[in-house]
């Protein structure tokens, strides 16, 4: 079964700092693979994806992730964090053998101190 | 790029009354919509799964009884939480897949809570 791991439910760190996010995901082929920031009570905002070419993507507000297909991974980053980065951060692996659907990672809930 | 509107974004009502949620499409055709349920602190579960003009297709452990979904048109789509209880408290989301391949974008969310 498809799966998404993301091994951090809460990370913090200094403001200014770097930030990294793993995320692991379960499936016997390239999946395409998603980012997403969801700030409290709000809906969840597209950081970034991966489909295909370079494994190295780069995303809004500063972010970039990085495909290794031998780790099954698909870590975000980020050299410098804003405390406006505080918010809940979401893998996703979108499967089409399984009509396109979404699986979404448990989240990483990120604050940021100043 | 393409906007997801939800409707309305937080709603309150009595324990045993039925609940509409709108999710629609602004400025492209969708012409399959997913349904979501996020409960605090959690990760998003996926309910079902729309296409127009076709019945919804739902999840493992989710009462189609209960969570009536209508994607009457490429453009919106309809979750009606029927008599709800204070258990079915949360926060839905769409999303909506564009016709072009790899392309899905989500709603803002609905806040539902049952007193």
């Amino acid at each position: 079964a498809q799966s998404v791991t993301q091994p951090d439910i809460h990370i913090t760190v200094s403001e200014g700092a770097s930030l990294e996010l793993r995320c692991n995901y379960s499936y016997g082929a390239t999946p395409y693979l998603f980012w997403y920031v969801q700030s409290p009570g709000q809906g969840l905002q597209l950081l970034l994806k991966y489909f295909s070419g370079d494994t190295l993507v780069q995303g809004i507000k500063g972010f970039e992730a990085e495909f290794k297909r031998s780790q099954s991974s698909f870590n975000l980053r980020k050299p410098s964090v804003h405390w406006s980065d505080a918010a809940e951060y979401f893998c996703a692996v979108r499967v089409e053998r399984t009509g396109n659907q979404f699986y979404f990672g448990t989240g990483t809930s990120l604050t940021v101190i100043p | 790029g393409a906007v997801v509107s939800q409707h309305p974004s937080r709603v309150i009502c009595k324990s045993g009354t039925s609940v509409k949620i709108e999710c629609r499409s602004l400025d492209f055709q969708a012409t399959t919509m997913f349904w979501y349920r996020q409960f605090p602190k959690k990760s998003l579960m996926l309910m079902a799964t729309s296409n127009e003009g076709s019945k919804a297709t739902y999840e493992q452990g989710v009462e189609k009884d209960k969570f009536l979904i209508n994607h009457a048109s490429l453009t919106l789509s309809t979750l009606t939480v029927t008599s709800a209880h204070p258990e079915d408290s949360s926060f839905y989301i769409c999303s909506a897949r564009a016709q072009v391949v790899g392309e899905q974008f989500f709603g803002p969310g609905t806040r539902l809570t049952v007193l």
